[in-house]
């Protein structure tokens, strides 16, 4: 069975700092891996995926994630935060063993301070 | 082009009373999917469609929930003798034919609220 750990419930960071929303997974096959985002009010929107092509994957605003088989991670990063950055961010994964669906981490929120 | 939308966007019942959810995919999208969002959590699973047919239901919480697509596309998410734990958002997700990387595309959920 697949799962995804959250390392982080919450995680703030100045305007203009670097983002790290931290992530592992557990699969038992190879992984299709995701980061989601949830601003308040609204439906999730993907920001990027992984799907067994290059491990590092650049989504939507700026945003870029590391597949590390080694470390089992999935690091979700920004070299600078934006107001705008702030919501609730899933970290999900899917086997490749079939049309399986999707599990989602717990969420991290992430506020960003003027 | 049109997104996933669910209807309705809030519903309040009385425990023990029976309601339904409703969605309309994205037009063309072969796979459906509900999930449930309770507070403070990440959407949890509850089944998947792929064109009427249910291809897995192994998330329904219990066989108070039932859910139905008939024509293969909108979507009606059942639940019988609704209890306070029901409580939670319910989203609904479609995608392009089902395969395992496929993006999901999420409507903005129903509030259910069961008091």
């Amino acid at each position: 069975a697949q799962s995804v750990t959250q390392l982080d419930s919450h995680v703030s960071v100045s305007e203009g700092t670097p983002v790290l929303l931290r992530c592992n997974y557990s699969s038992s096959y190879s992984p299709s891996l995701f980061w989601y985002v949830q601003h308040p009010n609204k439906g999730l929107q993907l920001l990027l995926k992984y799907t067994s092509a290059a491990t590092l994957v650049k989504g939507i605003n700026g945003f870029e994630a590391e597949f590390k088989k080694s470390e089992t991670s999935f690091h979700l990063t920004k070299p600078s935060a934006h107001m705008s950055d702030a919501a609730e961010y899933f970290c999900v994964v899917s086997d490749h063993s079939g049309n399986t669906p999707l599990v989602f981490g717990k969420g991290t929120r992430l506020s960003v301070i003027a | 082009g049109a997104g996933v939308s669910q209807t309705p966007s809030n519903k309040v019942t009385e425990k023990g009373k029976y309601v339904e959810l409703r969605c309309d995919p994205i037009s063309g999208h072969t796979a459906l999917y509900w999930y449930r969002q309770s507070l403070g959590q990440g959407p949890e699973f509850l089944i998947y469609f792929q064109g009427t047919g249910a291809a897995d239901d192994s998330g329904l919480p219990n066989d108070r929930f039932f859910a139905v697509r008939p024509e293969g596309s909108v979507s009606t998410l059942k639940i019988q003798r609704t209890e306070r734990g029901d409580s939670a958002v319910y989203l609904c997700a479609s995608s392009l034919s089902g395969g395992r990387a496929d993006e999901q595309y999420f409507g903005p959920g129903t509030r259910l609220t069961v008091t």
